[in-house]
């Protein structure tokens, strides 16, 4: 089994400010997805971003970017330019990687509230 | 883009009674999954199914059971309702793992299921 930790439950930023939220997850797998899900107010989730075990790349959409660590387990999601609408709940979460269909449910941490003051 | 539907989005039960929750994943996904967020929590994975076969099982209840239909719809069935089963209930898909977002889940907005 997997576990994911996420050990700030809480920060707040100003606006327009970097901010870098911590993961770190440990599983026996080698191949693996990792992903940053941003749960607003609405409580809708949202894709922020996705990572494969097996690319060294790290995965960066817009304003999101990630240090994704392997050997030392660790997965954080740097939040650049932040902006009101960013305030939300943050959750990291494991995934397990089949070559053919299906797959295992995700594994997420307990989350960090995100605040941006303006 | 089209997106995961559920439905019912709100549904308010008693104690003892049934209740169906239904989701219609994204068009061309194959694979569906069944979560519940408890007041805050992070979501608990309940079950998934890939082409209409069940694929991995999380901490389902017994009294609850699920199925994926020739159309790829599921149907998750809760009985025997408790308090305790009051929870946001999300549905996602994903699609095959071929492509950038193979294996991605995608989440619909969730049933607010309330349990007096």
């Amino acid at each position: 089994a997997q576990t994911v930790t996420q050990s700030q439950p809480e920060m707040s930023v100003q606006e327009a400010e970097t901010v870098t939220l911590s993961c770190t997850y440990d599983t026996s797998e080698n191949n693996y997805y990792l992903f940053w899900y941003k749960q607003p107010p609405s409580r809708q989730m949202i894709l922020v971003i996705r990572q494969e075990a097996y690319k060294q790349q790290n995965a960066t959409e817009n304003r999101f970017s990630v240090n994704f660590q392997k050997a030392a387990k660790s997965f954080s999601l740097k939040i650049s330019d932040s902006q009101l609408g960013d305030t939300a709940m943050y959750f990291c979460a494991f995934m397990k990687r089949y070559s053919g269909g299906g797959a295992d449910g995700l594994t997420f941490g307990k989350g960090t509230h995100l605040i941006i003051q303006p | 883009a089209a997106g995961v539907i559920q439905s019912p989005r709100h549904l308010i039960k008693e104690k003892r009674e049934t209740a169906t929750l239904k989701c219609y994943p994204i068009p061309r996904h194959d694979t569906v999954y069944w979560y519940q967020q408890g007041p805050g929590q992070d979501p608990q994975f309940l079950i998934s199914f890939y082409e209409k076969m069940q694929s991995d099982k999380g901490s389902i209840p017994d009294r609850f059971s699920a199925q994926q239909f020739s159309d790829y719809h599921s149907e998750l069935n809760m009985s025997s309702l408790e308090l305790g089963d009051s929870a946001l209930y999300f549905c996602a898909s994903s699609s095959p793992p071929r492509g950038l977002a193979g294996h991605t889940q995608y989440f619909g907005p969730g049933t607010r299921l309330t349990v007096l």
